[in-house]
C-alpha cells in the first residue's frame, strides 16, 4: 500500500515558486515526511524533512498540516535546474526502509 | 566528503556472467543501500545493511548476492542475470540511526544484460 499520493505532473514558472503537494492521511505519529528529488540520469538528492513543524533550508521550504495528513514542498524561485521527479517520503526516523513512491514530475519552463 | 562512489559506471554483461557493482562511502555512515531502477520507474529496495548486517532483503532473487565487508564497502555480486535485470543500480548510505537519517545516494551503475 501506497503511504504517499502525489500529483503525476506539474509545470511551473521559471522564477514563480514552484508548490508540491503530497497527501500522507495515514501517517503515524512518529513518521516524518521526507522530500527526495531525481534529476534526469543521476541518484536522488535529499532536499528536506520534518515531523510536524515547518522546516526551511536553502533548498527549499516544507509546510506540515496541523493534522499532518498532507504536506507541500515549497522551491521558492524554480529554475530551469529544478526540473526533476521529486517524491515524497514517510518513515520513522532510524528506520532504515525508505522507501519511493511514484513522485512528481516536475517541469521549470522558460 | 560528502560522496557515495560508485563503480562502474556502466556494465554490460552477458547472462552467464559473473560481474559485480561496488559502492563506497567515507562519511562514517553504518547503514548501506541497494536500489535498482528502471526506466521511468521510481527506484527500488533491494538490500539495506545497518551495522555491516543484512537488515532487509526485499526477496530479491538469489542471482543477486549483496555483500558488505566493512562498513564504508557495499557489493553487489551479479550471476546468471536476466535481460529484465537491466536497470540503474543505485547506492546509498546514511547514518544509520537518529533522526535525520537522510540518505546520500551514488549516481548509480547502469547496467545491461545481454
Amino acid at each position: 500500500d501506497a503511504k504517499t499520493t502525489q500529483p503525476t505532473s506539474m509545470d511551473c514558472a521559471e522564477g514563480r515558486a514552484a508548490n508540491l503537494p503530497c497527501n500522507h492521511s495515514t501517517i503515524s505519529g512518529n513518521e516524518y515526511v521526507y522530500w527526495y528529488r531525481q534529476i534526469h540520469s543521476q541518484g536522488p538528492q535529499y532536499i528536506i524533512h520534518g515531523l510536524k513543524n515547518n522546516e526551511t533550508n536553502e533548498m527549499a521550504s516544507l509546510i506540515i498540516t496541523e493534522d499532518r495528513k498532507s504536506s507541500t514542498l515549497i522551491l521558492p524561485h524554480a529554475t530551469l535546474r529544478d526540473t526533476a521527479v521529486y517524491y515524497c517520503i514517510v518513515r520513522v526516523a532510524g528506520n532504515n526502509d525508505m522507501r519511493f513512491g511514484a513522485g512528481t514530475r516536475l517541469t521549470v519552463k522558460p | 566528503d560528502t560522496e557515495v562512489t560508485q563503480t562502474p559506471k556502466h556494465l554490460v554483461m552477458g547472462m552467464t556472467n559473473k560481474k559485480s557493482l561496488k559502492c563506497e562511502q567515507h562519511m562514517g555512515h553504518r547503514a548501506m543501500y541497494w536500489y535498482k531502477q528502471k526506466a521511468k520507474k521510481p527506484p527500488e529496495l533491494m538490500f539495506v545493511y545497518s551495522y555491516e548486517k543484512l537488515s532487509i532483503n526485499e526477496s530479491v532473487p538469489s542471482r543477486f548476492s549483496p555483500e558488505c565487508p566493512n562498513s564504508s564497502l557495499l557489493n553487489l555480486h551479479l550471476h546468471a542475470l536476466q535481460p529484465e535485470d537491466s536497470a540503474l543500480y543505485l547506492c546509498a548510505s546514511s547514518q544509520g540511526s537518529g533522526e535525520a537519517g537522510e540518505l546520500f545516494f551514488g549516481e548509480g551503475s547502469r547496467l545491461t544484460v545481454l
